[in-house]
Parts: C-alpha cells; sequence; structure tokens
C-alpha cells in the first residue's frame, strides 16, 4: 500500500507571511500512463475538503495563485507565498495512483 | 456548475446497514467516476472506494470490501453507497468526490452509529 507522510503536523503561520508543507510517499507516484496523480486538498473546519491542487502543479479553477505546487516521484510540495486569514485549515496530499491515499493532514493556524 | 448533493444525516444501530446519495448535476454523469471517502470526528480522510458511472464497475479499498457496495442510477444521476454491519467506528461524514483528482465535493452525511 502507498504511505503517504506529511510534515510539519501542525503550521502555526504569521499573517503575510509563507508556508510550506511536505508529503512523501512511499512508492514512486508516476503511474504506468505517464501522469503522477498527487493532488492537495484543502479543509477549513466545518466545510468539505476542497481541491487546491492537481497531478503535482496544476491550480484547480479559482484557486488564488498564492497556492503553489511542486515535486517529482516520491516528494512534493505545497506552498503558500503570503499566509491569508482565510487559509486557516487543515492540509492533506492525496495520491490517486494506486488507488487512492491521503496523508495524516497538516493544521494551519495563523500565530 | 457542478454539484454533488448528499442525502441527510442518519443514525443507525449497530449491525444495521445504511446508504447514502450523492446526486449530480451540472456535467455528463457518465464521464467522470466518483469516490466516496470518509472522515470520523477529528479524524482525517479515508478512502472507500469508486464507481465508474458509465459501466457501474467499482474497487473498493481492503478496509472495506465485503461490507461496502455502490451503485448508480443512471436515470437520476445519482451514486448510492452502501454499508453494512455497522460498529461505533463507522460513525464518520461521508462525502462523495467526482473524478481522480476529487475535484468536486458533495457537502457531507453524518452517519451516527448508537446502540
Amino acid at each position: 500500500d502507498f504511505v503517504m507522510t506529511q510534515t510539519p503536523l501542525f503550521s502555526p503561520v504569521t499573517l503575510g507571511q509563507p508556508a510550506s508543507i511536505s508529503c512523501r510517499s512511499s512508492q514512486s507516484l508516476v503511474h504506468s500512463d505517464g501522469n503522477t496523480y498527487l493532488s492537495w486538498l484543502q479543509q477549513r473546519p466545518g466545510q468539505p475538503p476542497r481541491l487546491l491542487i492537481y497531478k503535482i502543479s496544476n491550480r484547480f479553477s479559482g484557486v488564488p495563485d498564492r497556492f503553489s505546487g511542486s515535486g517529482a516521484g516520491t516528494d512534493f510540495t505545497l506552498k503558500i507565498s503570503r499566509v491569508e486569514a482565510e487559509d486557516v485549515g487543515v492540509y492533506y496530499c492525496m495520491q490517486a495512483t494506486q488507488p487512492y491515499t491521503f496523508g495524516q493532514g497538516t493544521k494551519l493556524e495563523i500565530k | 456548475q457542478v454539484q454533488l448533493v448528499q442525502s441527510g444525516a442518519e443514525v443507525r444501530k449497530p449491525g444495521a446497514s445504511v446508504r447514502v446519495s450523492c446526486k449530480a448535476s451540472g456535467y455528463t454523469f457518465s464521464t467522470y467516476y466518483i469516490n466516496w471517502v470518509r472522515q470520523a470526528p477529528g479524524q482525517g480522510l479515508e478512502w472507500m472506494g469508486i464507481i465508474n458511472p458509465s459501466g457501474g464497475s467499482t474497487t473498493y479499498a481492503q478496509k472495506f470490501q465485503g461490507r461496502v457496495t455502490m451503485t448508480r442510477d443512471t436515470s437520476t444521476s445519482t451514486v448510492y453507497m452502501e454499508l453494512s454491519g455497522l460498529t461505533s467506528e463507522d460513525t464518520a461524514v461521508y462525502y462523495c468526490a467526482r473524478s481522480r483528482g476529487a475535484d468536486y465535493w458533495g457537502q457531507g452525511t453524518l452517519v451516527t452509529v448508537s446502540s
């Protein structure tokens, strides 16, 4: 089974400052079709998850450009260039290569 | 616009079954897979399985095999997730999510298992 490990699990950030979350997979996420199905989701308190980034680095419709994704193979990163108050919540990485697994979640809060 | 609207909260006794629905609109139903994901209180996300609305084929997470059944009704653009043999550990919010990238999510359905 694919195990997804996120770090840190808790991230206190000052408004306007950057934030970064890492996600490491136990196996390569490169699918046989050549794609890497690694997504990032945001879950605000009391809300369903929301897709931010798909296939490593593609921002979903309506997602602010302060969110960016990068990485390859087994190591991936979500970056927020300048954290805003509305970014508070839990962030999950998700692999959909074989079949689906989520990271444990990273709780982002404002200092 | 794309919407996934789920059925309302359910309460069940241990050993019972529950069926949750997810009605899709705003796109061609048969062209996107639907995932089911659950979240226990205060916990993370757990993938349960996926259904192809086009032919009805399914893939279930090993943990739920034998206990979960996912079906679809193309006439109403609705997918269903039925979970049997409920225990208190199945108390969770159950979500449907569209496609491999989980691009759109339902609002969630709280299932409470309590005697």
